[in-house]
């Protein structure tokens, strides 16, 4: 069965600084994969997603990740934090169903920027 | 474009009464439709999901039930609330095909006193 494992429930950085937010996946066929934000009393917004091909995806609000498969990882990055970018963050991994694909998620990491 | 709905936005509701959460999509046909609860601090529980009008696929044993009586329209249920069912219930779509990336509505925030 698939799984997800976000490394850290929080992490915090400064303004200005790399933000880092990790995920591993464990899938027994090709992953889908994707990353999701969500701020406080919202739904989630899909940030991006990999499918095939590159490997580094870029997404909305500066945001990319990178699928490597080796490492079973798609961790998230930023180069510069904004006050706008803290907020809970999931990835996802993609679980085949019949006439549809379910969306493991993991536990998720909350965000915290720092002025 | 596509929007998904979601009504009502909070809910407060006794122990032992009834529940019904809907949800709605515009701009597209046919979506795979999901229902999840987020417990307070932790991920995301599928609840249901349905690939069509009348086909709904429980995925835990619970007070829950769901409902698709259109093909853009979910609907969650429940005869007699529990405390346990407090939470915030997402409704997400996705395409048919493809790789199925669930865009999420905006969420019910159901507390049962």
């Amino acid at each position: 069965a698939q799984s997800v494992t976000q490394l850290g429930s929080h992490v915090s950085v400064s303004e200005g600084a790399l933000v880092l937010l990790r995920c591993n996946y464990s899938s027994s066929v090709p992953p889908y994969l994707f990353w999701y934000v969500q701020y406080p009393n919202q739904g989630l917004q899909l940030l991006l997603k990999y499918t095939t091909g590159a490997t580094l995806v870029k997404g909305i609000n500066g945001f990319e990740a990178e699928f490597k498969k080796s490492e079973t990882s798609f961790h998230l990055t930023k180069p510069s934090a904004h006050m706008s970018d803290a907020a809970e963050y999931f990835c996802a991994v993609s679980d085949p169903i019949q006439g549809a694909q379910k969306l493991v998620f993991g536990q998720g990491t909350r965000l915290t920027i720092n002025p | 474009s596509q929007t998904i709905h979601q009504w009502p936005a909070t809910l407060v509701q006794p122990v032992g009464s009834p529940l019904s959460l809907e949800c709605t999509v515009e701009g597209t046909s046919n979506p795979n439709l999901y229902w999840y609860r987020q417990a307070a601090g932790r991920g995301l529980q599928l609840l249901f999901y349905s690939v069509g009008i009348g086909q709904i696929s429980s995925e835990v044993p619970q007070n829950l039930s769901a409902s698709r009586p259109q093909d853009r329209q979910f609907i969650l249920s429940s005869k007699k609330l529990l405390l346990s069912d407090s939470g915030f219930y997402l409704c997400a779509w996705s395409r048919d095909r493809g790789a199925y990336e669930q865009y999420f509505g905006p969420g019910t925030r159901l507390t049962v006193t």
